[in-house]
């Protein structure tokens, strides 16, 4: 089945500074690659996503870079500020038509330090 | 919509117990999962259905964890009996086919 691996562990930055979230997936055949960040004691909520059939997504000072071939998607978030301070997760899932599974990485705290 | 409602917020319990979770996914969603999150494994799921039918239970950790979706707009997780290694955050996600899964604001479930 597919694992997907999250790097960093634990991430601090300097607010206005960028933060990178690197993930490589093992499952060729998934195409949809989404990220969730959950703040401490909330819900997990989609910040940005991204399907197989793009390279890269952008949504203000978030984005999301795939690398199909390398097996490997990233966040880039820029101009950090103290609310991007969360745990973020990445996670794969294959197409519809083989089941609707998501597999999450195993989190990124992100600690933006004002 | 008020988004995906869970029940209860949180559960105090005593080992053995019988707990019951609840679970409304956002109307006109097809696909409802139940997801469980713990500082050790991660944000793991446990179970999913696809109008109203168990498609993958495979993450399900044993017999004593059951699922079911009688209708569209309802699904429960029991855990019978309980044990303390149970105590978690119970998530419930709906989404419509593959799009973005909604999360609820979970079940913070402690078993004493």
């Amino acid at each position: 089945g597919e694992n997907v691996e999250q790097h960093p562990s634990t991430l601090s930055v300097q607010e206005g500074d960028s933060a990178v979230i690197k993930c490589t997936y093992s499952d060729s055949a998934s195409n949809y690659f989404p990220w969730y960040k959950q703040e401490l004691g909330k819900r997990p909520q989609l910040i940005i996503d991204i399907r197989s059939n793009v390279g890269e997504k952008k949504d203000q000072r978030i984005a999301v870079t795939l690398n199909k071939t390398a097996k490997h998607f990233s966040l880039h978030i820029t101009e950090t500020q103290p609310e991007d301070s969360a745990v973020y997760f990445c996670a794969a899932s294959r197409p519809l038509e083989y089941g609707n599974k998501l597999v999450f990485g195993a989190g990124t705290i992100l600690r933006v330090k004002s | 919509d008020a988004g995906v409602i869970q029940s209860p917020r949180h559960e105090v319990t005593e080992m053995g117990q019988e707990v019951t979770l609840r679970c409304k996914p956002i109307s006109g969603h097809d696909y409802l999962f139940w997801y469980r999150q713990t500082m050790m494994r991660g944000l793991e799921l446990l179970i999913y259905f696809n109008n109203n039918v168990p498609i993958d239970d495979s993450g399900m950790p044993e017999d004593r964890f059951s699922a079911k979706m009688p209708n569209a707009s309802f699904s429960t997780l029991k855990i019978q009996p309980s044990e303390p290694r149970d105590s978690a955050v119970y998530f419930c996600a709906s989404s419509f086919a593959a799009s973005e899964q909604y999360f609820g604001p979970g079940t913070r479930l402690t078993v004493t």
